[in-house]
């Protein structure tokens, strides 16, 4: 089975312009989540597509946004770039999401890394 | 939202030499995955082990979801296990969940 695909694999944009990433999940599954990682702050959760619904979001502010589309794949959106948004921005997939106490193992793509100049 | 702590923060080992990562969380967890992040930033999965004992080769991992603790062991190592580990988790809840919440993670230096 082929594994995660993310594009574009490097991007470089200028402050106050958008972007958008892309993810494939693995066939069959159905949940996308995204992450942002950064030296300084880590690896930080988005936020989580399943069934073309966000089910949850992390802790950033409204410029960053996604969809899932009926065939799973997401994207996400950063508006009005800020140098902050500059980091390695990572998409795992899985079966479902979670439900109740039944959680599923995340497998993540070889990541999208975004330089905002 | 749930706490993950990894220790230690840097390890460098001599080739041979087996290794212990910890990994503490502050709550319970339907999901604990431990990864190894190769040079170019993909995060490869090592175990799925929210609870119990795993192995695969030179690797083995344990969680006692009672004591909130996770562990790493890597025997015999070779250069190539050099990188970062992650311990990341998720958080039991009756409703929706979080993503996975990462630790700092460990770097992993091994030299010949």
């Amino acid at each position: 089975k082929a594994g995660v695909t993310q594009t574009p694999r490097y991007l470089i944009k200028t402050r106050g312009q958008q972007v958008t990433l892309s993810c494939s999940p693995i066939s069959g599954h159905r949940s996308v989540s995204w992450y942002q990682q950064t030296p300084g702050q880590g690896l930080q959760f988005l936020f989580e597509y399943f069934s073309e619904t966000q089910r949850n979001k992390g802790n950033f502010p409204g410029r960053f946004s996604g969809r899932q589309f009926s065939n799973s794949r997401s994207e996400m959106n950063v508006s009005t770039l800020e140098l902050g948004d500059s980091a390695l921005y990572l998409c795992a997939s899985s079966l479902a999401t979670t439900l109740g106490t039944v959680s599923y193992e995340q497998y993540f793509g070889p990541g999208t890394r975004l330089t905002v100049t | 939202g749930i706490q993950v702590e990894q220790s230690p923060p840097d390890l460098i080992l001599q080739e041979g030499a087996n290794s212990t990562l910890r990994c503490n969380f502050s709550d319970s967890v339907n999901n604990l995955q431990w990864f190894h992040q190769n040079p170019w930033g993909q995060l490869i999965n090592l175990f799925y082990i929210p609870s119990g004992t795993k192995q695969n080769g030179r690797l083995s991992a344990t969680t006692v979801a009672t004591e909130r603790y996770s562990l790493l062991y890597i025997s015999s190592s070779q250069t190539t296990d050099s990188g970062v580990y992650f311990c990341a988790a998720r958080m039991y809840s009756g409703g929706g969940a979080d993503g996975l919440t990462f630790g700092k993670g460990t770097h992993l230096i091994i030299q010949p």
